[in-house]
């Protein structure tokens, strides 16, 4: 079966940095995957991680340890228009992504 | 940059009809994917089409639904007998040869309402 697990809501204050985490559980693995949804809008491709270990993209980041299957994001300085949905989502090789339900996050001044 | 495209934006449809929803995916990718994701759920995977043939198809994607090439450049999902459950955003994705590790680009959605 296919699992894949993050929380659903998230607040953070404009100028912190937020850590947005990811369990999965899969058949099979060959990249985890973050997007970014604006309401009402497209998902949008941020990071992608295959191998264990940090992918550092300016002011996001993401980790992936397969042993434990756990991902997470990381966003630093932390601008008012990150305010968005961001979706972690697993590809199993040679079927499309399964996504995870997505956690919303709430930046306030 | 690149972009994959799709029309209409928005569709509204009577129950019992027929919409197909258009997708142009960028030019160099050759695996095409349609999404859909209810209002407030997750994105749900419909069907994937590589080497114009459907390569993988969920359990959502019934008899009700079909995919075509018709062209070079177009990518169409055709829904018949809309449902009232079938209101839901549509997004078409694309990707490169390598699919495995390339990030799938969406387009900005079909807003599909069956009234």
């Amino acid at each position: 079966g296919q699992n894949i697990d993050q929380p659903t809501e998230m607040t953070a204050t404009e100028g912190a940095i937020v850590q947005i985490n990811c369990t999965y559980q899969t058949s099979g693995f060959n990249g985890l995957f973050w997007y970014q949804q604006h309401a009402g809008e497209a998902p949008t491709f941020l990071s992608y991680n295959v191998l264990d270990g940090l992918e550092e993209k300016g002011r996001f980041s993401s980790f992936l340890s397969r042993s434990k299957g756990y991902s997470y994001l990381l966003l630093k300085e932390l601008q008012m228009k990150d305010s968005a949905s961001y979706l972690c989502a697993v590809s199993e090789g040679n079927t499309p992504l399964v996504f995870g339900k997505g956690t919303r996050l709430s930046v306030i001044a | 940059e690149p972009e994959v495209t799709q029309t209409p934006s928005h569709q509204v449809t009577q129950m019992g009809q027929e919409v197909i929803l258009r997708c142009v995916p960028i030019s160099n990718h050759l695996y095409f994917y349609w999404y859909r994701q209810i209002l407030g759920q997750k994105v749900e995977f419909l069907v994937s089409f590589y080497n114009n043939e459907i390569s993988e198809k969920s359990e959502i994607f019934d008899d009700q639904f079909s995919v075509e090439r018709p062209d070079g450049s177009n990518f169409t999902l055709k829904i018949r007998s809309t449902k009232l459950e079938d209101s839901a955003m549509y997004f078409c994705a694309s990707s490169e040869p390598d699919r495995g590790n390339q990030p799938q680009h969406f387009g900005d959605g079909t807003r599909l309402s069956i009234l």
